[in-house]
């Protein structure tokens, strides 16, 4: 079966960095999208990676490894409105999104 | 009005009652989605309309019955639900093209909070 996994809930402080994994294991891979969704709001796009490496935007910055089925998203200079549920997300070989259940980060001051 | 718009943001039905959720996206895109967001569960697709066709999962129960009578308007029909159908309903746009590539990036509602009494 298709599979993602990401930690359930992870917990950091206020300027610190947080790195959020994403592990995947799916039927091909056509791309890996990160979302961010703050409480009662919807969700919004933050990445997408399809080749191997890093891409930055800001603060934030993710990674791919298509040889390892691993991702992960790098926060830096936390702030408290990063406080949300971050979304991993894998498109198989038939262009068929696959979720992972989502990281609820928690930023203390 | 800019992005996706959903309506009624939360919904409190009993088990016979008929509702209807509705999607409005202004962004000019192609294809619109239903999914289901139950709490720490990966988002649940559940139709898929694009290029003014109907893809459909055919797990999803017939009590949810959707609709999309242009490519800016998008329903889902509640019919006889069930306790377990409680969650976040997020409807979502994107813009696809002719043949399968690139990047499909959603656009999400904020989402229709369904109870199920």
């Amino acid at each position: 079966g298709q599979n993602i996994d990401q930690p359930t809930e992870m917990t950091a402080t206020e300027g610190a960095i947080v790195q959020i994994n994403c592990t995947y294991q799916t039927s091909g891979f056509n791309g890996l999208f990160w979302y961010q969704q703050h409480a009662g709001e919807a969700p919004t796009f933050l990445s997408y990676n399809v080749l191997d490496g890093l891409e930055e935007k800001g603060r934030f910055s993710s990674f791919l490894s298509r040889s390892k089925g691993y991702s992960y998203l790098l926060l830096k200079e936390l702030q408290m409105k990063d406080s949300a549920s971050y979304l991993c997300a894998v498109t198989d070989s038939n262009y068929q999104l696959i979720w992972g259940a989502g990281t609820k980060l928690i930023i203390k001051p | 009005e800019t992005g996706v718009t959903q309506t009624p943001r939360h919904l409190v039905m009993g088990m016979t009652n008929k509702k209807s959720l509705k999607c409005e996206q202004h962004l000019g895109h192609n294809a619109m989605y239903w999914y289901k967001q139950s709490a720490k569960k990966p988002l649940e697709l559940m139709f898929v309309y694009s290029l003014e066709e109907r893809v459909e999962n055919n797990s999803v129960p017939s009590r949810f019955s959707p609709e999309c009578p242009n490519s800016s308007h998008l329903f889902l029909h509640l019919h006889t639900l069930q306790p377990e159908d409680s969650a976040l309903y997020l409807c979502a746009s994107s813009q696809v093209g002719e043949g399968a590539s690139g990047a499909n990036v959603l656009t999400f509602g904020a989402g229709s909070r369904l109870t199920v009494l």
